[in-house]
């Protein structure tokens, strides 16, 4: 069956960086999109990034461009979210989600399957 | 960036009742509009994709309809695990975005 699980997710300060995974298994992960998305304590749902299958297209939500950076390693079905200068903003706990690849492929969902997160809070 | 406006934010209801969850957007979707389940301290879940179609594993009773800027999630009648919020996400353009949610509570 289909799993994400991810790690990376600490206590840190504003300005500081912070490196997430998400180990996927259950599928063949080099076929598949995937995305970050997040959640503040309390709220809803946000969008951060997307890449695609072999890595080649990364997209951002505009409050994190420049900041975060998503990667892959399909040799280690592994995705990553590099986050520098990290903002009291950035505190969520944070998904992994497979990007379902449904009809008309968007590579803007939906999304098919989520981890179950990693926190992620920017405090002094 | 597409907006989009969910009602109610509460819909206060009892086992067996029908629901009728509301999802606007700012601009026209064509169909590309997706639901998601979310429970306390579980991780969303998908329901409904591209307005109308069934994910996976999901149960006849939750259904999807509209097209353009309005969307409806019907769930016919309520089970006991069905109270949760629910989020539509639009795939249409970038950014994908989120509505605020409806919490489906019990009465």
């Amino acid at each position: 069956q289909v799993q994400l699980v991810e790690s990376g997710g600490s206590v840190v300060q504003p300005g500081r960086s912070l490196r997430l995974s998400c180990e996927a298994s259950g599928f063949t992960f080099s076929e598949d999109a995937m995305h970050w998305v997040r959640q503040a304590p309390g709220k809803g749902l946000e969008w951060v990034a997307v890449i695609w299958s072999d890595g080649s297209n990364t997209y951002y939500t505009d409050s994190v461009k420049g900041r975060f950076t998503i990667s892959r390693d399909n040799s280690k079905n592994t995705l990553y979210l590099q986050m520098n200068s990290l903002r009291a903003e950035d505190t969520a706990l944070y998904y992994c989600a497979r990007d379902g690849g449904f009809g008309v492929v968007t590579y803007r969902g939906p999304f098919d399957y989520w981890g179950q997160g990693t926190l992620v809070t920017v405090s002094s | 960036e597409i907006v989009l406006t969910q009602s109610p934010a509460t819909l206060s209801l009892s086992p067996g009742e029908r629901a009728t969850l509301s999802c606007r957007a700012s601009q026209s979707l064509n169909r590309f509009l997706a639901w998601y389940q979310q429970k306390p301290g579980q991780a969303p879940r998908l329901l409904i994709y591209d307005a109308s179609n069934r994910a996976t594993g999901i149960p006849a009773r939750f259904s999807g309809s509209g097209s353009g800027t309005d969307f409806t999630l019907t769930i016919s009648s309520l089970e006991p695990e069905d109270f949760a919020v629910y989020y539509c996400q639009q795939r249409t353009n970038w950014p994908p975005t989120f509505g605020g949610g409806t919490r489906v509570e019990i009465k």
